[in-house]
């Protein structure tokens, strides 16, 4: 199985600064087929059900704000939001699905 | 916009089977582009993937190791939902189940299934 390695657990960051969350998998994710890394940015607010606001590690879900990007590739990932906004607060998880079974990391808590 | 809708009992007793069925609108389960997906949470797995079907001009299922002698996943093109099965369950088994369209979503609500007499 591909193993998740999510970091930091926790993070707190004050409203309109910069938050920056890591993921690395224990295999690459990128596939020769389509040259697209299979990795996903899940966002959970409290009470909720999980949001997928990021897919293929770069490309934002229609009506996820722009300051939200992900980048890398491979096995090294990263979720930046640019300027934290309030609503912001969740539980933050990346997942593969290169290959089955789909695993997710631990989640990293974002506070204000 | 696609949307999931689930449904299923909150209450399962110990050894009996878990049953849960999600409703899709604004997208086919027979639809050859998607996969469609059952995943858990609970806080002593965190998320956990448990199985998916799709149709590829024929039906595949894929299922985690962890739970593959005691899941089926069905597709139903008359009512345009899958369902989830889970067999013998215990007190592990409780946590929040979601279904979930391919990879990108959305994800259904989410029904809470607690395993207890």
């Amino acid at each position: 199985d591909i193993v998740m390695t999510q970091s930091p657990d926790s993070l707190a960051v004050s409203l309109g600064e910069r938050a920056t969350i890591n993921c690395k998998s224990s295999q690459s994710v990128l596939s020769s087929s389509n040259n697209k890394n299979h990795l996903v940015w899940i966002q959970q607010k409290p009470g909720q059900a999980p949001k997928v606001l990021i897919y293929w590690a770069s490309t934002r879900e229609s009506g996820v704000p722009d300051r939200f990007s992900g980048s890398g590739s491979g096995t090294d990932f990263t979720l930046t939001i640019s300027s934290l906004q309030a609503e912001d607060v969740a539980v933050y998880y990346c997942q593969q699905f290169y290959s089955i079974p789909f695993t997710f990391g631990l989640g990293t808590k974002l506070e204000i | 916009q696609v949307q999931l809708q689930q449904s299923g009992p909150g209450l399962v007793q110990p050894s009996q089977t878990l049953s849960l069925t999600c409703a899709i609108s604004g997208d086919s389960v027979s639809s050859n582009t998607v996969a469609w997906n059952w995943i858990r949470q609970s806080p002593s797995r965190g998320l956990e993937w448990l199985g998916r079907t799709y149709y590829r001009s024929k039906w595949y299922v894929d299922y985690a190791v962890s739970v593959k002698s005691r899941i089926t996943i069905n597709p139903d093109t008359t009512n345009n939902q899958f369902s989830l099965h889970l067999n013998f369950v215990t007190p592990e088994d409780t946590a929040v189940y979601y279904c979930v369209r391919d990879s990108s979503g959305p994800w259904g609500r989410g029904t809470l299934v607690t395993v207890s007499s």
